[in-house]
């Protein structure tokens, strides 16, 4: 099975601030890797799919790049909506492996 | 709009069974993979199960294999997870998700919480 590693765990930062987030593959996935969004009690909400294809309605601050086996996910500038914890998500393999996920919260 | 509601969580001994539920709308479900995702308390996002859109193609965790049954009704748009032979390890709240192109996840239900505890 394909394992995904997301760092840090944990980021803390203030709103206006750029944030990235990384998430590295255990294997060479191409550019198969989706980024989602979650709030506490809330559903995964997919922000980035096919590593730097932006999802519809997503605001352009959100950006993913990456390919083979090391990705990114960066937000130009920090608003209080995206403090949330992200997950990356291989889709290369049926495993549909998600990230441990990376809490990002305000300082 | 697209929706997905979850139903049938609830308590469970170790050793019983549930049956899950996701009713669909606002897309066409018979032309969609769907698919189990799991989150225990605290915890990370686990893929489950996937059924594609006609129900030839059924994949399972290893974590649930030859205990849970993903099937699903055109007819009706809904998405069901059996689940038998329950463990402590199982409880989490499970989310339907359509799937688009390659395993990708692009709507949610919002999830429904299964406790097994003795």
């Amino acid at each position: 099975d394909i394992q995904m590693t997301q760092s840090p765990s944990t980021l803390s930062a203030s709103v206006g601030d750029r944030v990235t987030i990384t998430c590295r593959a255990s294997q060479s996935i191409s550019t198969w890797l989706a980024w989602y969004q979650q709030k506490p009690g809330k559903a995964p909400k997919l922000i980035v799919f096919k590593a730097s294809d932006l999802q519809s309605g997503v605001p352009s601050r959100f950006s993913g790049s990456g390919s083979g086996t090391e990705f990114t996910l960066t937000i130009s500038s920090l608003q209080p909506d995206d403090f949330a914890t992200y997950y990356c998500q291989q889709c290369y393999t049926y495993s549909r492996t998600f990230g441990q996920g990376t809490k990002l919260q305000i300082k | 709009e697209e929706q997905l509601v979850e139903s049938g969580g609830g308590p469970a001994k170790p050793g019983g069974s549930l049956r899950l539920s996701c009713a669909a709308s606002g897309f066409t479900f018979s032309s969609h993979t769907m698919n189990w995702v799991r989150q225990a308390p605290g915890k990370v996002l686990e893929w489950v199960s996937s059924i594609s859109s006609n129900s030839r193609y059924i994949d399972y965790a290893d974590s649930v294999k030859g205990r849970f049954t993903v099937s699903r009704d055109n007819t009706e748009n809904s998405l069901y997870l059996q689940m038998t032979g329950l463990q402590v390890e199982d409880t989490a709240v499970y989310f339907c998700a359509k799937e688009v192109g390659a395993y990708l996840l692009d709507s949610w239900g919002q999830g429904t919480l299964v406790t097994v505890s003795s």
